[in-house]
């Protein structure tokens, strides 16, 4: 079974749309846990930290549900800019586990 | 602003070189990574370092070490290079812990791309 699992995608979705992406993680005792973005051909970066109780940066939203390990990402009002790959990633001790990516295309 | 640097965006080397890559950070961090990302496999984790001097195999190391003689410097060697390690190859530097108002988060370098004919 992998660490983290994402759906692929892709999601095709207009411009102004609200898009949800989910991801679950194995293992229970890990302790940190982020969405990267990745541009095609460019490294990940990271969008954002995500914490116990939820937090939201602009249009984002990150949550995370211990009890089910299970993280999300909402994008409200999607933009052409949101195009792009969202990883999952989830920290434990020194080591990250990545999900394998969903790709969001935002169209006009 | 944070930044880790590599050596070259794109290098082209013939089977059975010898290659090195390398990787720089300025943000003090204790971890350094290497991974590579192909198509469909997603990025997966070759070495790290979470000390000067130590390292740590990850998933797939086999055709390839590292040396990590100072914290902000970590180099990745193909020994002898072959097709199959044509790749992208990514590092990616982080904090021992969260804290310093950060979660641990890694920070990655723009990528080198590589291909071995």
């Amino acid at each position: 079974r992998k660490e983290v699992e994402q759906d692929p995608g892709p999601f095709n979705v207009p411009e102004g749309a609200t898009v949800a992406f989910n991801c679950t993680y194995s293992n229970s005792a890990s302790q940190s846990f982020f969405w990267y973005r990745q541009d095609c051909r460019k490294e990940p970066k990271l969008l954002m930290s995500v914490y116990s109780s939820g937090n939201e940066d602009g249009r984002f939203t990150a949550q995370l549900n211990r009890a089910s390990q299970y993280i999300s990402l909402l994008i409200r009002d999607s933009k052409l800019s949101d195009s792009a790959t969202y990883l999952c990633v989830v920290r434990n001790f020194n080591k990250f586990y990545f999900g394998s990516g969903t790709k969001l295309n935002v169209k006009p | 602003d944070v930044k880790v640097t590599q050596s070259s965006r794109y290098l082209v080397k013939r089977t059975g070189e010898k290659v090195f890559l390398e990787c720089v950070q300025d943000m003090d961090h204790e971890n350094m990574f290497w991974y590579r990302q192909d198509p469909g496999l997603g990025l997966r984790l070759i070495y790290f370092s979470y000390d000067v001097k130590m390292k740590e195999k990850g998933d797939i190391p086999e055709g390839y070490s590292v040396s990590r003689e100072k914290k902000e410097r970590f180099s990745l060697i193909l020994e002898s290079a072959s097709t199959n390690q044509t790749s992208m190859y990514l590092c990616a530097s982080s904090s021992w812990t969260s804290g310093r108002g950060g979660r641990g988060e890694q920070y990655f370098g723009p990528g080198t791309r590589l291909t071995v004919t």
